[in-house]
């Protein structure tokens, strides 16, 4: 059973401070992974995506990945208030299938 | 440009009757996903389309459900009969081959069943 991982929070951090949003994965043959924000009651959106090991980072976000430990973060930076939302992780296998496997979400709480 | 568009937003029914809900994916992508959402499962992919064609129906939960997708631009999620355990916010999703790995979501239907 290929599961991906996420500790349900809430996460709650104060503004200004850095969130750090942690993922694991089951399937070794899993080649990119995502994330998601979705704030309640709306749908999910792209934050971003990596698959290559190491850092990408975009504005305030960035993403780790380490395949050998199978594990998968977003950082957020100077957190605001309106980044308080559910953050969901996916994975996507190796091939032509385009089946991600989500995980459960963290909840993030920014407080003013 | 429009996104992804769904009907009905908000459907309630009862046990054992019919529910459809329609989608259309944003012109010009060629992958078309069903999503549920609940508390306890999470996001669950029902199916998947590429070029109209169901390329993985493993996540439907039983012969109740059955989603078709005609053309291009639309696609349906059908229901029958339907069962209070089907209650959740159901999500379509599309995807551009130049870019398939950002799947845009509609703004979901939301669905109780009593």
């Amino acid at each position: 059973q290929k599961e991906v991982e996420q500790n349900s929070g809430p996460l709650s951090v104060p503004e200004g401070a850095i969130a750090s949003l942690n993922c694991t994965y089951s399937d070794r043959g899993s080649q990119s992974f995502f994330w998601y924000r979705q704030y309640s009651g709306k749908s999910p959106e792209l934050i971003m995506f990596i698959y290559s090991n190491g850092d990408k980072e975009d504005g305030r976000f960035t993403a780790q990945l380490n395949k050998a430990s199978q594990y998968v973060s977003l950082l957020i930076r100077d957190s605001q208030p309106s980044d308080s939302a559910t953050y969901l992780c996916a994975s996507l296998g190796a091939g032509n299938n385009r089946k991600l496997i989500w995980g459960l979400g963290t909840s993030l709480a920014v407080n003013p | 440009d429009a996104g992804v568009i769904q009907s009905p937003r908000h459907e309630v029914t009862e046990m054992g009757q019919e529910v459809t809900l329609r989608c259309k994916p944003i012109s010009g992508h060629d992958y078309l996903f069903w999503y549920r959402q609940t508390m306890m499962r999470g996001l669950e992919l029902l199916i998947y389309f590429n070029n109209n064609v169901p390329i993985d129906d493993s996540g439907m939960p039983e012969d109740r459900f059955s989603a078709k997708m005609p053309n291009a631009s639309f696609s349906t999620l059908k229901i029958q009969p339907s069962e209070p355990r089907d209650s959740a916010v159901y999500f379509c999703a599309s995807s551009g081959t130049g870019s398939v790995e950002t799947q845009y979501f509609g703004p979901g239907t939301r669905l109780l069943v009593l």
